[in-house]
């Protein structure tokens, strides 16, 4: 089993649709939760974090984490075509300390037709 | 959010020299910077974590002989890649560890723009 799942899709939504993207992880002490948005040819960028259980909200974009479940998601509403990406859920493990460092699922490649 | 620069941002080479990416952080001081590979339409491979002043950590089946890492400096971290060859040609990116205090330190990592390394 994968530390970090992500279904790969790739995931195909009309533009203005709501994109669901999922995550699930491995390690019950994971502490913080990453979305990045990577571009074909680029490097990822951070769009979302997540560390409490619940919704977080930031424009269009929601993550949702339930620790029980192991388990992360992004939401993004009134999806536009620049939305088209891949979309990579990362999580940082053991918590506060030097010896940090990220997992990463393999990405969710979405697109966003007109 | 925290800036990561990377240079060069593309670099073709001839097999059997050597090349140095350099990764600094613009706006803050980074005590942790990652390299990561990857290969077109594959994930992020986690090469090596780099420690400001102290060896780097390299993931199993990453050769520390042939991919050198310095983090000389809070601000700066390089790789380099010795002896290329075709093989090693891959997008290299880096990022830098941000901690953030707000009652619990919290670990968020900041990614460079990337190095397009060709190896003829």
């Amino acid at each position: 089993q994968k530390e970090v799942e992500q279904n790969s899709g790739p995931l195909s939504v009309p533009e203005g649709a709501i994109a669901s993207l999922n995550c699930t992880y491995s390690d019950r002490v994971s502490q913080s939760f990453f979305w990045y948005r990577q571009y074909s040819g680029k490097s990822p960028e951070l769009i979302m974090s997540i560390y409490s259980n619940g919704d977080k909200e930031d424009g269009r974009f929601t993550a949702q984490l339930n620790k029980a479940s192991q388990y992360v998601s992004l939401l993004i509403r009134d999806s536009q075509p620049s939305d088209s990406a891949t979309y990579l859920c990362a999580v940082w493990g053991p918590y506060n300390t030097n010896a940090g460092k990220s997992t990463f699922g393999d990405g969710t490649t979405l697109t966003v037709k007109p | 959010g925290a800036v990561v620069s990377q240079h060069p941002s593309r670099v073709i080479c001839k097999s059997g020299t050597s090349v140095k990416i350099e990764c600094r952080s613009l706006d803050f001081q980074a005590t942790t910077m990652f390299w990561y590979r990857q290969f077109p339409k594959k994930s992020l491979m986690l090469m090596a974590t780099s420690n400001e002043g102290s060896k780097a950590t390299y993931e199993q089946g990453v050769e520390k002989d042939k991919f050198l890492i310095n983090h000389a400096s809070l601000t700066l971290s390089t790789l380099t890649v010795t002896s290329a060859h075709p093989e090693d040609s891959s997008f290299y990116i880096c990022s830098a560890r941000v901690r953030i205090a707000g009652g619990l330190f919290t670990d968020t990592q900041y990614f460079g723009p990337g190095t397009r390394l060709t190896v003829l």
